[in-house]
């Protein structure tokens, strides 16, 4: 089944410490992917996506992440984390069909990845 | 970024209630969703509405029902909750027009619901 895997259902990293949390997407066409975070008690706000072009992608608060199709990762990174990126990450796939003039697009979720900062 | 906003933000209830969950944007958006969210399972796609007349179930619609009553607005009904409806339920929109095939979904502030 298609589908989007985050590997690390948990993370802590010290503060100023570098960080990279593991995105694989299991789909046969060229997938547009995001990552979104989560800050406890806030929805969804969208990091970075990667659509087609540069497979290094830049995103808000310093983050950015990598296409490798040889891979199936979208792996997002930051060099030097900050308390306040601790929030639950979130990696998506969206499944596009180009045959359909609507397109039955679906964004699918991997299951997250728990991010704690230690000081 | 599309203004989603979720009313009620948080909502307790009980067995065998109906009730309403509502969103709206406020950036003409075309196409608009309903997520829930439970512990360690992502996001889950409830409906989704690609314009006002068209309406599509995604992988977890029953027990839900849905309503565009216009452009803007969503709702998200639960006919008779039960306790496992209990979750945080997201509202999303994108633009198809202007994206094409490349769309970004914008998500609402999210409501949370505990079924008693």
């Amino acid at each position: 089944a298609q589908s989007v895997t985050q590997p690390d259902i948990h993370i802590t990293v010290s503060e100023g410490a570098s960080l990279e949390l593991r995105c694989n997407y299991s789909y046969g066409a060229t997938p547009y992917l995001f990552w979104y975070v989560q800050s406890p008690g806030q929805g969804l706000q969208l990091l970075l996506k990667y659509f087609s072009g540069d497979t290094l992608v830049q995103g808000i608060k310093g983050f950015e992440a990598e296409f490798k199709r040889s891979q199936s990762s979208f792996n997002l990174r930051k060099p030097s984390v900050h308390w306040s990126d601790a929030a639950e990450y979130f990696c998506a796939d969206l499944r596009h069909k180009s045959d359909q003039s609507q397109g039955a697009q679906k964004l699918v979720f991997g299951q997250g990845t728990r991010l704690t900062i230690n000081p | 970024d599309a203004d989603v906003t979720q009313t009620p933000r948080n909502r307790i209830t009980k067995t065998g209630k109906r009730i309403m969950l509502e969103c709206s944007q406020t950036k003409g958006h075309d196409r608009m969703y309903w997520y829930r969210q439970d512990p360690g399972l992502g996001l889950q796609l409830i409906y989704y509405s690609f314009d006002v007349k068209d309406i599509n179930k995604g992988e977890i619609s029953d027990g839900y029902s849905v309503s565009r009553q216009a452009q803007a607005k969503f709702s998200l009904s639960l006919e008779s909750a039960i306790p496992n409806q209990t979750a945080l339920y997201f509202c999303a929109t994108s633009d198809h027009r202007l994206a094409g095939g490349q769309e970004t979904q914008y998500f609402g502030p999210g409501t949370r619901l505990l079924v008693l």
